[in-house]
């Protein structure tokens, strides 16, 4: 079947450090891969996604690489910030074009200053 | 663009009533929403998909009975959370997306219930 698998946390970085979050999935066919964030006590808001190989979503400082040959989605952002703390979610949508999204189990990023 | 407005952001109520959390798309045309579950500390659960003027499609293991699902305009979905238990207490978020297929899903604040 489809699924995500998202390294686990909570990850806790200093201020200006180098961020990795990994991303793996199985899914049958060609999925879309998003990266959402989620904000204490907020919904979701999507970070960044890519919808074919090799593309690369990017937004507000983060990096996501869409890699078939992997099946890997990894989220990287050169310096976090205090701000940055937050939930963040790769999820992948459904192969078989019903619209619905798969999450992965979240992981908690603590960004000290 | 692309806003989803959920109403109310909080809701506490008595347990055996019943709650309706509301889910708009302020500025596009939502054709399809979803509506998740969401526990503490833990990922999204999907519990219906819902398309404009149709029936609501469950996720195995959601009572439709329960959390009923109406979708009857492109910029308004409802859930009604019935004779709600202490152990519906959870944080609902819906999402939407603009077109039939349409793959970016646009995520509300989320509701938070608490049930006493």
């Amino acid at each position: 079947g489809n699924s995500v698998t998202q390294m686990e946390g909570p990850v806790t970085l200093s201020e200006e450090a180098f961020l990795t979050i990994n991303c793996t999935y199985t899914a049958t066919g060609y999925p879309s891969l998003f990266w959402y964030v989620q904000y204490p006590g907020e919904g979701l808001q999507l970070l960044l996604k890519a919808t074919k190989a090799d593309d690369k979503g990017s937004n507000k400082g983060f990096e996501a690489t869409y890699r078939k040959e992997t099946t890997s989605f990894h989220l990287e952002k050169g310096s976090v910030q205090v701000s940055d703390s937050a939930v963040y979610f790769c999820a992948l949508s459904d192969p078989s074009n019903t619209g619905k999204l798969i999450f992965g189990q979240g992981t908690t990023l603590q960004v000290k200053p | 663009g692309a806003v989803v407005s959920q109403h109310p952001s909080r809701v506490i109520c008595k347990s055996g009533t019943s709650v309706k959390i509301e889910c708009r798309s302020l500025d596009f045309q939502a054709t399809t929403m979803f509506w998740y579950r969401q526990f503490p500390k833990q990922s999204l659960m999907l519990m219906a998909t819902s398309n404009e003027g149709s029936k609501a499609t469950y996720e195995q293991g959601v009572e439709k009975d329960k959390f009923l699902i109406n979708h009857a305009s492109l910029t308004l979905s409802t859930l009604t959370v019935t004779s709600a238990h202490p152990e519906d207490s959870s944080f609902y978020i819906c999402s939407a997306t603009g077109r039939q297929g349409q793959e970016t899903q646009y995520f509300g604040p989320g509701t938070r219930l608490l049930v006493l």
